[in-house]
Formats: structure tokens, C-alpha cells, sequence
């Protein structure tokens, strides 16, 4: 069964400096992947995703992700915080399910910047 | 403004009080469903709809229904409310369920249910 891995339940950072979230998943097809962000008190928006072509994928608010699939990993990166990117994040996957494609997500990694 | 939309965004009930979380979305989407999320746990489907009278169970559907009359409305329903059913809920929705089409899901808000 698929499933998707979040390292690290919390990571918290000086602000400015770079951050990785790490994100592993398990598939024996090809996939489709995510990054979400969840804002205190918000709901869950879009922050990027891999769909096909070039492993980096560039997202909003200066984040980036690289697709390597011999490592089966999907790991979320920005080379500088800011206080404002304090938030829940959670990698996902697109599954095939019963003929329907399905979202699994991962557990979460809340990040916290320090000033 | 493309937006799916929950509420009440809050609710405090009490064990086996009946209670409907409603959610509507106006993006003309097919595909819709329904999560909680738990610490450490992540986000767990409840149940989906992939269109208008076509429902079927998620990963944790045991003491929920959910019913889709309309394109646009899908709430998430609790008969018999349990403490265990205490948690985030969250609507979302999105288009063409068909394949593996890596489409993204739009998210509401969020309810916050406490039931004691």
C-alpha cells in the first residue's frame, strides 16, 4: 500500500536561516506529489507539486521541492525563513484507487521560526 | 472568488446530540470529500463523492454519513456523536476523479469539533 513519510514531527529554525522538511513516500507506480501548508486557524492550501519533467519543482512563497525517485523522496526546501512562514506542513501523494486517483497525506511537520 | 466553504467553523455538543457540518463549494467541481485531522496523525479521508448520489467510505468512515444532492453541497453528517469524534474536520474538493490525474485539492477552512 502506498504510504507517504514525514521525518520530523517538528522543526523549528532561526529566522533567515534555511530549512529542509524531509518527505519520503512508498509506491511501486508512478506518482504524483504534493506539498501543502497549513497557516494557524487555516485550511490547507497548495504550496507545490510534482506531476512529471523536471525533479525541481519551484513553488509560492520561495519554497522548492526536488523529486528523486531512487530515494523515493520529495523533500521541501527554502534557503531562508521568515517568521511568517510558521506553519503546518504536510507532503501528499496521488494514488490510482478503485478507478478514482485518491490524496494520501503524511503526518505533518509543524515548523516554528525563532527570531 | 473560487472558495469552498464549512461551517459552523466551531461547535461544542454533547455525546449523542445529532449534528450536520455543512460544505459547499462553487468551483463546479465533481470530486469532494472529507477529512479529519488528529496531532500526529496527519489528515484521514472520511468519505468521498466523486458526483451528484455517488458516495463511497474513505479510511475512517465508522460513525459518519454524508450525502451529496447537489453539485455543489456535500455535509458531513453525525448521527450519534462520541468524545472520539472530537477533532479538525475539513471539506475539499476538486475536479475529474477519473485516473491518476494528480489534480489538487481545494480545502475549507475548517470546523473544530469538540463533543463531550
Amino acid at each position: 500500500a502506498q504510504s507517504v513519510t514525514q521525518l520530523d514531527s517538528q522543526v523549528p529554525v532561526f529566522e533567515e536561516a534555511p530549512v529542509e522538511l524531509r518527505c519520503n513516500y512508498s509506491s511501486s507506480v508512478s506518482v504524483y506529489l504534493f506539498w501543502y501548508v497549513q497557516y494557524p486557524n487555516q485550511g490547507l492550501q497548495l504550496l507545490l507539486k510534482y506531476l512529471s519533467g523536471s525533479t525541481l519543482v519551484k513553488g509560492i512563497n520561495g519554497f522548492e521541492a526536488e523529486f528523486n525517485k531512487s530515494q523515493t523522496s520529495f523533500h521541501l526546501r527554502k534557503p531562508s525563513v521568515h517568521i511568517s512562514d510558521t506553519a503546518e506542513y504536510f507532503c501528499a501523494v496521488s494514488v490510482l484507487y478503485s478507478s478514482a486517483s485518491k490524496i494520501i497525506f503524511g503526518s505533518g511537520t509543524r515548523l516554528s521560526i525563532r527570531p | 472568488e473560487a472558495q469552498v466553504t464549512q461551517n459552523p467553523r466551531y461547535l461544542i455538543t454533547v455525546t449523542g446530540k445529532k449534528l450536520t457540518v455543512t460544505c459547499s463549494q462553487n468551483m463546479n467541481h465533481e470530486y469532494m470529500s472529507w477529512y479529519r485531522q488528529d496531532p500526529g496523525l496527519g489528515l484521514r479521508q472520511i468519505y468521498y463523492s466523486m458526483n451528484v448520489e455517488v458516495t463511497d467510505k474513505g479510511d475512517v468512515p465508522e460513525g459518519y454519513k454524508v450525502s451529496r444532492k447537489e453539485k455543489r453541497n456535500f455535509p458531513l453528517i453525525l448521527e450519534s456523536p462520541s468524545p472520539n469524534q472530537t477533532s479538525l474536520y475539513f471539506c475539499a474538493s476538486r475536479l475529474k476523479p477519473q485516473g491518476l490525474v494528480g489534480k489538487e485539492e481545494f480545502f475549507g477552512p475548517g470546523t473544530r469539533l469538540t463533543v463531550l
